[in-house]
C-alpha cells in the first residue's frame, strides 16, 4: 500500500530538547495532518494544515505545510516525557483517502 | 461525549477462520472508515462507509468486507484468515465524507492469526 516517507524513523532525546521530523510525498496533497499514537491506542490528531506555506501551532507543537504541497514538517519544542509515542503524518488528496507516513518513534529520557 | 468504541480489543483466531469486528462512531458522526495497521505496512486504508453505503475502498482483497447500519455503527469482516492478517484494525469516524481531516480513531482491535 501507499505510504508517505517520514523521517527520522526514530529519535531518542533528552527531556527539554527540541524535535523535528518531516514527511515527503511524490504526490500533491490538499491537506496535511499530524497524529500521535500512544501504545495500545488509536492515533490522535495534533495539527491540521490546509494551505501551502501554512504554519500552525498547538502548544509546543508547530507544523508547516510545504510550499510544493509535497511535504510537511513537525517541530516539538522543549520535549517532555509524555511526548513519547509514534508520530504520523498523513496527506489527503483528490481521492479523499488519507495516506499515512511510516511513523517516527519518539523516546524522551527524563 | 463518548469516543469511537471498538470491540473486541483483542482477538485470537486461526488460519481459515473468519472474524467480525465492530465499531460504534462518535454520536452524530455518520462516516466510518477502517484502517489496518502493521509494523511493516503502517496504516493502510481499508474502506469508508456513509449512509450504509461504501463510499471509498482501499487495495485489499475481497476477503475484507464491511457494512454500516442505519445507526451508523459499522462492522468489518475478514474471511478465510491468513497469518498476514494479524494487525491492529482501527476504526475512525467523522461527521461526513470529505471531512477526513476531522477523523477520530478508536483504540483498535488487535487481531492475531495463528
Amino acid at each position: 500500500g501507499q505510504q508517505l516517507n517520514q523521517s527520522p524513523q526514530s529519535m531518542f532525546i533528552q527531556e527539554g530538547e527540541d524535535v523535528s521530523m518531516n514527511c515527503t510525498s511524490s504526490s500533491i496533497f490538499n491537506t496535511w495532518l499530524w497524529y500521535k499514537q500512544d501504545p495500545g491506542e488509536g492515533p490522535v490528531l495534533l495539527i491540521a494544515l490546509y494551505k501551502a506555506g501554512e504554519l500552525t501551532s498547538n502548544g509546543r507543537l508547530t507544523a508547516q505545510f510545504g510550499i510544493t504541497r509535497k511535504d510537511s514538517f513537525l517541530n516539538i519544542s522543549a520535549s517532555i516525557p509524555s511526548d513519547v509515542g509514534i508520530y504520523f503524518c498523513a496527506g489527503l488528496g483528490a481521492t479523499n483517502k488519507l495516506i499515512f507516513g511510516t511513523g517516527t518513534l519518539l523516546a524522551v529520557q527524563p | 461525549k463518548a469516543g469511537v468504541t471498538q470491540t473486541p480489543r483483542y482477538l485470537i483466531k486461526t488460519r481459515g477462520q473468519q472474524v467480525t469486528l465492530s465499531c460504534s462512531p462518535i454520536s452524530g458522526h455518520r462516516s466510518v472508515s477502517w484502517y489496518q495497521q502493521t509494523p511493516g505496512q503502517g496504516l493502510q486504508f481499508l474502506f469508508e462507509y456513509f449512509s450504509e453505503t461504501q463510499r471509498n475502498k482501499g487495495n485489499f482483497p475481497g476477503r475484507f468486507s464491511g457494512r454500516q447500519f442505519s445507526n451508523s455503527r459499522s462492522e468489518m469482516n475478514v474471511s478465510t484468515l491468513e497469518l498476514g492478517d494479524s494487525a491492529l484494525y482501527l476504526c475512525a469516524s467523522s461527521l461526513a465524507p470529505g471531512t477526513n481531516e476531522k477523523l477520530f480513531f478508536g483504540s483498535g482491535t488487535q487481531l492475531s492469526v495463528l
